[in-house]
């Protein structure tokens, strides 16, 4: 089946620093990837829709200068959290939609810790 | 604006009961919906889905029901296992640029399956 690596599984960084989360689908092309970010208890938000070679769409209220988004290839998407403040924390998770099937991928997440 | 919305956050049920796990939404234009099922610090897991055309999928275990005219769908786990317990996202999509659909979350109901 299709299978979405999503990877770090868990990071801590420092308060100002910039952290790459990546996103890959291991044996299909993806040529749209979506990543979401899920606060404790609650449920997973869209922050954006990554296509690739095109710009990102972002959802309203998210920053696009500080989520960076970058769709290089048909099996790889990126998103960089610039400037980490601790308000940043939380559970980032990417996901690619499997043509074949018409199925969301979901990777297994990133939990994000800034201190 | 939640347009997609689970009423109950928590659910217990005995072992071999059924589990009926609602969702709610408020976009007409929704034609796909899915449910998932997520363990903490991990991605969800696809589970089943069904089409706006439809109004009943089955898999196993599993079976949505949809009606479009309440806007109303749920999931029906019987005979429900102790390792059914997890949250449960419903997801419904959205047409987005003629060809890719994002997929919106609702809140997630935490299901106890009680030995």
């Amino acid at each position: 089946g299709a299978v979405v690596s999503q990877h770090p599984s868990w990071v801590i960084c420092k308060s100002g620093t910039s952290v790459k989360i990546e996103c890959r689908s291991l044996d299909f092309q993806a040529t749209t990837m979506f990543w979401y970010r899920q606060f404790p208890k609650q449920s997973l938000m869209l922050m954006a829709t990554s296509n690739e070679g095109s710009k990102a769409t972002y959802e309203q209220g998210v920053e696009k200068d500080k989520f960076l988004i970058n769709h290089a290839s048909l099996t790889l998407s990126t998103l960089t959290v610039t400037s980490a403040h601790p308000e940043d924390s939380s559970f980032y998770i990417c996901s690619a939609i499997h043509r074949g099937d018409y199925g969301y991928t979901f990777g297994s997440g990133t939990r994000l810790t800034v201190v | 604006d939640q347009q997609v919305k689970q009423n109950s956050p928590s659910l217990s049920v005995q072992e071999g009961r059924i589990s009926i796990l609602n969702c709610d939404y408020t976009n007409s234009m929704f034609d796909y919906f899915l449910w998932y099922k997520k363990y903490p610090a991990e991605g969800p897991t696809f589970l089943i889905s069904i089409s706006s055309i439809k109004d009943k999928n089955e898999d196993g275990r599993f079976t949505v029901f949809l009606n479009k005219s309440a806007k109303h769908l749920s999931l029906h786990i019987v005979p429900s296992q102790p390792g059914d317990s997890a949250v449960y996202f419903c997801a419904a999509s959205v047409l987005y640029g003629g060809a890719t659909n994002k997929l919106i979350f609702g809140t997630g109901t935490l299901l106890a399956v009680q030995p």
